[in-house]
């Protein structure tokens, strides 16, 4: 079956260093990646996807994501946070079934 | 630019009363529609996918149904709902045989 994990419920981090948002994936054959940001009480903005090519994806507002087919991971990253980015991020993967699988979200809190 | 539109944003109704949650989508045709649930602010759940105009894939079976009477329409329904309907629901589209979904602002529902 093909799932999406992210590990860390919460992630705290001060304004202007740098993030990580973990997500590891179990996916047969090549698989699709995508990273969603959701604001509280709205829908889910699309961030990023990895389909083939570059291991390093860039995003919507800095955002980029570095897809590691040996650790099955595609973690998000950002050099420098912002306290705007505080928010819950979803990490997704494409099944070839039309759907979308996504993992149990992570929420993000940048501190002043 | 492409368009997803839900209503109502909000809405409270009490146990055993009917429900019926609108999504529409703009600048597209065709489009693959979906039907998400999120609860407790976390986890997203596919409730129905269409690939087209009355043809609907249910993926969880439960008291809710979906139809698709026009080409960027997609309906939510119930004849009577349950606590356990509660949640925010999340309407997404994406292109015919695309895999990037956008989702809509979401209808918050609320039962008592």
């Amino acid at each position: 079956a093909q799932s999406v994990a992210q590990p860390e419920d919460q992630v705290n981090v001060a304004e202007g260093n740098p993030l990580t948002v973990k997500c590891t994936y179990s996916v047969s054959g090549n698989p699709y990646l995508f990273w969603y940001v959701q604001y509280p009480n709205r829908g889910l903005q699309f961030l990023l996807k990895y389909i083939t090519g570059d291991n390093l994806v860039k995003g919507s507002y800095g955002f980029e994501a570095e897809f590691n087919k040996s650790q099955t991971s595609f973690h998000l990253k950002k050099p420098s946070a912002l306290v705007s980015d505080s928010a819950l991020y979803f990490c997704a993967a494409y099944t070839g079934r039309r759907a979308l699988t996504f993992g149990s979200g992570t929420r993000l809190q940048v501190q002043p | 630019s492409q368009t997803i539109h839900q209503w109502p944003a909000t809405l409270v109704q009490p146990v055993g009363s009917p429900l019926s949650l609108e999504c529409t989508v703009e600048g597209t045709s065709n489009p693959n529609l979906y039907w998400y649930r999120q609860a407790a602010g976390r986890g997203l759940q596919l409730l129905f996918y269409s690939v087209g105009i009355g043809q609907i894939s249910s993926e969880v079976p439960q008291n809710l149904s979906a139809s698709r009477p026009q080409d960027r329409q997609f309906i939510l329904s119930s004849k009577k709902l349950l606590l356990s309907d509660s949640g925010f629901y999340l309407c997404a589209w994406s292109v015919t045989g695309g895999e990037t979904q956008y989702f809509g602002p979401g209808t918050r529902l609320l039962v008592l």
